[in-house]
């Protein structure tokens, strides 16, 4: 079965500083995509990457960094010089590919609260 | 392209009375997920339609069902609401290859 976990219920920084979110995933399958969204306030989940399990590749994008480790089971999401706009929800989410239908599963999400 | 739309975008409603709620996802998307949202529980899936079929479903009662336009938009129903159906409900929809979902804002259910 498949589960997301993410360790961190709330994280509090002050702007401009760097925080990381913890995801920890589970999956019998060998190909399956790990996601990162984002929920403001006002509810709707804002896609923010994708990578599926062939793609260990490393990525930064702007403000953003990925670092996923299929040894570890884990998929972790970096801001740089946080601002106060990136308070959110995040959620990591892992997708079987290949699945028939669609059955995402989420984490319980990480609240991050960025001061000014 | 404009994104995921859902309607009504809050609804307050009492125990027993039943909801209907719409969806419509992005133009050329034909995969319509919906999910719940609640302090207690986190995101869950419902279920999944594709070109009109479920393919998939939670584990959530006979109360909850939905269906799939042929024009993609999607519709759940909630029948003899309870306290515990109150929470955010909402709705994604992704292209043939199913690979990344997108989200509506959401329904905000209240049940009195």
């Amino acid at each position: 079965a498949q589960k997301v976990t993410q360790a961190q219920t709330e994280i509090s920084v002050v702007e401009k500083e760097d925080v990381t979110l913890d995801c920890v995933y589970e999956t019998r399958d060998t190909t399956y995509y790990l996601f990162w969204y984002k929920q403001p306030p006002s509810g709707e989940l804002v896609f923010l990457i994708r990578r599926n399990s062939f793609d260990e590749q490393n990525e930064i994008s702007g403000r953003y960094s990925w670092n996923f480790q299929k040894s570890t089971s884990s998929f972790n999401f970096t801001i740089t010089a946080s601002q106060v706009v990136d308070s959110a929800v995040y959620f990591c989410a892992l997708s079987e590919a290949g699945n028939y239908g669609q059955n995402f599963v989420f984490g319980p999400g990480t609240r991050l609260s960025v001061l000014p | 392209k404009a994104g995921v739309t859902q309607t009504p975008r809050y609804l307050i409603k009492t125990r027993g009375q039943q909801v209907t709620l719409s969806c419509s996802p992005i133009s050329g998307h034909r995969s319509v997920s919906w999910y719940q949202q609640t302090p207690g529980q986190g995101l869950q899936f419902l279920f999944e339609y594709f070109s009109e079929t479920q393919r998939n479903k939670g584990n959530f009662p006979g109360r909850f069902s939905g269906r799939q336009f042929s024009n993609s938009r999607s519709e759940m129903n909630v029948s003899t609401l309870e306290l515990g159906d109150s929470a955010l409900y909402l709705c994604a929809s992704s292209d043939w290859t199913g690979d990344t979902q997108y989200f509506g804002p959401g329904t905000r259910l209240t049940v009195l």
